[in-house]
């Protein structure tokens, strides 16, 4: 499968504690991008990173998330001290940086995220 | 800022009925790409088709047509003959030309279709 693959797909936590969840690109991608979509809503704009640059951060990017892409691959997303608020499906999607036109996001399966 | 308004939130058909899913966008930008998305029970979001500013002309894939008109700023969806699979939620996004291409999703419309 080369498609975006996200791990884990399910997780449960209680409120306070700290989650991290990775997201795999497709590979050739260097372009990646981070959504929070709550129940709902449609799916809104966290942050993206052009290789391991993180070139963009939405407001709704508290400071008790961090988003990393160290080797310009895989990538990470954590939240610390969580909050019920936090509770959503995190989508992670990736596309390559081609010149003119448009370059598709590819959207992995998302990580749903419960915060008790 | 880009908005993209669905004012359906939630729809019902019986099967085999016609179904238009509406969309209005807001940019202040002359180019820009419109998308539909489909979001099954299953979580992940399928693509459907992408339509930029310059092009107007409607198109048809199977089932599904979708109608731009920039007069108005909507980017309708019509399901002809709707069919029990088709149930899912239906996103309408939009995107600037160049830069990073950050999609602007609308808040969707849950499409049931009953057997």
């Amino acid at each position: 499968d080369t498609g975006v693959s996200q791990n884990p797909r399910h997780k449960i936590t209680k409120r306070g504690q700290n989650v991290t969840f990775r997201c795999d690109p497709i590979s050739e991608h260097n372009r990646l991008y981070w959504y929070r979509q709550t129940l709902g809503q449609g799916p809104e704009f966290l942050t993206y990173f052009q290789n391991e640059a993180q070139l963009e951060k939405s407001r709704l990017l508290s400071d008790r998330f961090s988003a990393e892409r160290p080797k310009g691959s895989f990538s990470t997303l954590e939240i610390q001290r969580t909050e019920q608020g936090d509770s959503a499906m995190y989508l992670c999607a990736s596309s390559s940086d081609g010149t003119g036109g448009y370059n598709e996001q590819f959207f992995g399966p998302g990580t749903r995220l419960t915060v008790l | 800022a880009q908005k993209v308004t669905q004012a359906q939130t939630e729809i019902s058909v019986v099967e085999k009925e016609d179904v238009t899913l509406d969309c209005v966008y807001e940019t202040r930008d002359t180019t820009y790409y419109l998308f539909w998305y489909k979001q099954p029970p299953s979580g992940e979001l399928v693509f459907l088709i992408r339509r930029n500013s310059f092009d107007e002309q409607n198109e048809i894939s199977g089932r599904y047509s979708w109608n731009f008109q920039k007069s108005t700023s909507s980017f309708n969806f019509t399901i002809t003959a709707s069919q029990v699979v088709d149930s899912a939620v239906y996103f309408c996004a939009l995107s600037l030309f160049g830069g990073y291409q950050k999609v602007t999703f609308g808040i969707g419309t849950k499409l049931q279709v009953i057997p």
